[in-house]
């Protein structure tokens, strides 16, 4: 069965350190998302992509954040300069064509900011 | 504004029958869906509503009431894996994208033998 797939499963940085997050999205789907889950909390929305632009982004996406696909396969989720607080999980999802459609979630991963 | 809400925690028998509820007030709606996370691990999907009424799939149904803002997960012949958070989320419309997932705070649904 097709599957999203992330890279690392978990990841430790310093403060202030850059990281990727890399997503391989399910081969035909043509939306790409970004969420994150801190520690006990909710699901929280980052960040939308279709047709190789952001099509939605939410408060907590701000310049720190960038998305990128490189290449026909990879979704990439930059964080620039990192800090305590984005410790969390970070989920990738694609959704196919059509508006009837659910998202399917990448196993995630922890970061965590030390 | 945007909220969804759902109890926090719930507890169930073995065997029996469970419902999730669920009440949301965002800005847009275009669809409504219940993902299950186990502790640790990605949101699974379950059911999705966009019109009102009731989906089956199994062991699971899904009812939505657009009008008032409801939906309810129905767990039957609750099995020990059942054991999970179980989230509502609600699927905004912008444009011409699908719109992004607003999710509550997640059911925590424990099954006793």
């Amino acid at each position: 069965e097709p599957e999203v797939t992330q890279t690392p499963s978990h990841q430790v940085t310093q403060m202030g350190q850059e990281v990727i997050l890399r997503c391989v999205p399910i081969s035909n789907h043509l939306y790409f998302y970004w969420y994150r889950q801190i520690l006990g909390q909710k699901v929280e929305f980052l960040v939308s992509f279709y047709n190789n632009e952001i099509s939605e982004k939410s408060e907590i996406f701000d310049d720190q954040f960038s998305v990128e696909r490189p290449d026909g396969s990879n979704f990439t989720l930059k964080i620039r300069s990192t800090k305590l607080e984005d410790s969390a999980m970070y989920f990738c999802a694609s959704s196919g064509g059509g508006r009837n459609t659910e998202a399917f979630f990448g196993q995630g991963t922890r970061l965590t900011v030390v | 504004g945007q909220n969804i809400d759902q109890p926090t925690e719930m507890t169930a028998t073995e065997g029996a029958i469970v419902q999730i509820n669920c009440t949301y007030q965002t800005s847009g709606f275009n669809g409504l869906f219940w993902y299950q996370q186990h502790a640790g691990e990605a949101p699974t999907f379950l059911s999705y509503n966009v019109l009102d009424g009731l989906e089956e799939k199994g062991r699971f149904s899904s009812f939505l009431s657009r009008s008032k803002g409801y939906s309810y997960l129905l767990l039957k012949e609750l099995q020990m894996k059942d054991s999970a958070s179980y989230l509502c989320a609600v699927r905004e419309n912008y444009g011409g994208s699908q719109g992004n997932l607003i999710f509550g705070k997640g059911t925590k649904l424990s099954v006793k033998p």
